[in-house]
């Protein structure tokens, strides 16, 4: 019962390279999050799909892009990687509505 | 959008006391409000949540209350032991489906 998956867990990135986040959810769940996570921040949300093909922004989309062609896979891809996307990236899924998220264990990302 | 806001940032109690973590919201239209406990190293998990048509929610030590009016929700935590030293997170859920947090608490309880 592997739930949500992401990939890799540690990443070192060094500033312009390019990067994608991978992250699969055997749930068969029709809503799927990227959060990132800064030190006494909480968790600011990045995109979401409400299913496969569908994407929309959420508070901090910039500088991540985002693709939804299967209801399993969800990946968030860098493009240039800049130092203030340091953080640590959480995948979540969700049936949708007033349904619990389930989350990933994160991907921990540090761009030099 | 919405903004979640989560008082106090630290908070340590000692074995057997209880834990209040609290949570203001700025629109009304959000009706969604759970609360993740996330461990050290893993990612955030689901411990109780509450509909806007609720009040009052209890699962054995936790509690979670909410004041649409006042758009505050808190969560309880009574008899704490050390296995509930984590970080707390309250979020809050409008019609567009996704999910706003807040910054969290880290809860120390002492044995």
């Amino acid at each position: 019962n592997a739930g949500v998956t992401q990939t890799p867990k540690f990443r070192i990135l060094k500033i312009g390279q390019s990067m994608t986040l991978q992250c699969t959810q055997d749930m068969n769940h029709n809503y799927m999050y990227w959060y990132r996570q800064d030190p006494g921040m909480g968790l600011k949300l990045i995109y979401y799909s409400v299913g496969a093909g569908i994407t929309d922004k959420g508070e901090v989309p910039n500088g991540y892009n985002v693709s939804r062609s299967t209801t399993e896979d969800f990946p968030l891809r860098l493009e240039l990687a800049a130092p203030s996307q340091t953080s640590v990236y959480f995948c979540a899924s969700s049936l949708g509505g007033f349904t619990e998220a389930f989350f990933g264990q994160g991907t921990r990302l540090t761009v030099v | 959008g919405e903004n979640v806001e989560q008082h106090p940032s630290t908070l340590s109690v000692q074995e057997g006391d209880s834990a209040v973590i609290k949570c203001t919201y700025s629109d009304s239209a959000s009706n969604y409000f759970p609360w993740y406990k996330q461990e050290l190293g893993k990612g955030p998990q689901l411990i109780i949540d509450i509909r806007s048509n609720v009040g009052e929610k209890k699962d054995q030590r936790i509690a979670v209350t909410l004041n649409k009016t006042a758009k505050h929700f808190s969560l309880h935590i009574t008899e704490t032991q050390p296995e509930d030293s984590a970080v707390y997170f309250c979020a809050a859920k409008e019609r567009r489906d996704d999910m706003r947090f807040g910054a969290g608490t880290r809860l120390t309880v002492k044995p």
